[in-house]
Order: C-alpha cells, then structure tokens, then sequence
C-alpha cells in the first residue's frame, strides 16, 4: 500500500526553486523519509533521505515538518535536466513503495 | 564500479516461455531487489534478498522465482510467460546495514514484451 501523497504534476521555470510536496500522515516514528527521481526510462536514482530533521546534500534539500506527517523536496535551481518523476517514499523496513510520484515539468 | 548491471536489456517471449533476467552488482551491498514498472506507475517490489541464501517476497511475486546463491547476482526466473508480465524490470541494491542507509541503486532496466 501506497504510505505517501502526492501532486501528480509540476511546472517550474528554468534557474527558479522547485519545491515538491509529499503527505505521510501515516509515518511511523522510526520510518525514514526517501525521496528518488526517475528520468525517462531509466533506472530510479536516489536523491536525499531524512528522518525528522532537515537534511541538504548537493542535489536538493529535504524539510520535514515537525509532526513528521509531511514533507518537501527543494531542488534549489531547477535545470532542464531536472525534468523527470519525483517519487517519495516511506521506509517500512525491507520494503519500499512507489507510489505515481509527481510528474515535474522544467519550463525554459 | 559498474555498479548494478542487467541483461537483456530488451526480449520478447511467446506466452508459455520462460526466461531468466539476469542481475549483478559489484558494490557488494547486502540487499538486493527486483521491481516491475507498468506504464504510467510506479515500481512495484516483487522480491528482495538480504543476502546470499535468503529471499523473500515483495507486493506482486506470483509469476516470478528468485535465488541468490552469491553476493553479487539475484537472477528473476519467469515460469510460464503471460501478457500481464509485460513490463519493465529494474533490479536494485543497497548496503542496508542499518535503517538510515536503505539507499538503493538501481540498474538500466529490462523492457519485456510477452505476446
């Protein structure tokens, strides 16, 4: 069963932030936070996880809410090459579920 | 590192075939898995190991067999092709040694068309 929600689509425009919501009001307290994207066809490609506090790599930033029931994905300068589909993903242990994820679009 | 590879990457089989889809890593990850993609969804797990001898079932395994007697390879056995195991297949790893590492890496995908 799918544990997140999200807009199945975005628009941004090219050089501005793209921000990402996704619902898991369901989350347990230990169940961690993933985010992956998947360009065209390709093999899904990690992007950031988190558990309750905020986290920042090189490719985006992750804020958690303090109830931990939703989360954002920002992608600080969106590129054109950022166009693909953004899963989130709750973390029940051995598994994860991919739900439709969020269709985002990169507008020059 | 070549990280996650998989052969084919494209086949099409008669209904009643069968086939094995073959994954390797070199990463040494402990955790592998398989996935399917229909059109327009997202990835499905059908089975994942948490190491060599161990194996256990995702959210869709009818249809499918897995064994991993090594580290590096989980080969995905299809028993008796039917047209709703048209799909794509992505197998994945990760070094799940703890619960904030589930990273997984995934491979390019074998595109499956059973008619």
């Amino acid at each position: 069963d799918a544990k997140t929600t999200q807009p199945p689509s975005m628009d941004c425009a090219e050089g501005r932030a793209a921000n990402l919501p996704c619902n898991h009001s369901t989350i347990s307290g230990n169940e961690y936070v993933y985010w992956y994207r998947q360009i065209h066809s390709q093999g899904p490609q990690y992007i950031i996880h988190g558990l309750k506090n905020n986290e920042t790599n090189e490719m985006a930033s992750l804020i958690i809410t303090e109830d931990r029931k939703s989360s954002t994905l920002i992608l600080p300068h969106a590129t054109l090459r950022d166009t693909a589909v953004y899963y989130c993903i709750v973390d029940t242990g051995n598994q994860f579920y991919f739900g439709t994820g969020t269709s985002l679009t990169v507008i020059p | 590192n070549a990280g996650v590879t998989q052969t084919p990457k494209f086949r099409i089989l008669k209904i009643g075939q069968s086939m094995t889809l073959q994954c390797t890593q070199d990463m040494n990850h402990n955790y592998m898995y398989w996935y399917r993609q229909d059109p327009g969804m997202g990835l499905k797990l059908i089975y994942y190991s948490v190491g060599a001898g161990i194996t256990d079932k995702g959210e869709v395994p009818n249809g499918y067999n897995v064994s991993r007697s090594t580290t590096e390879d989980f080969p995905l056995r299809l028993e008796l092709a039917a047209p709703s195991q048209t799909s794509v297949y992505f197998c994945a790893s990760s070094n799940a040694w703890d619960r904030s590492s589930y990273e997984q890496y995934f491979g390019p995908g074998t595109r499956l068309t059973v008619t």
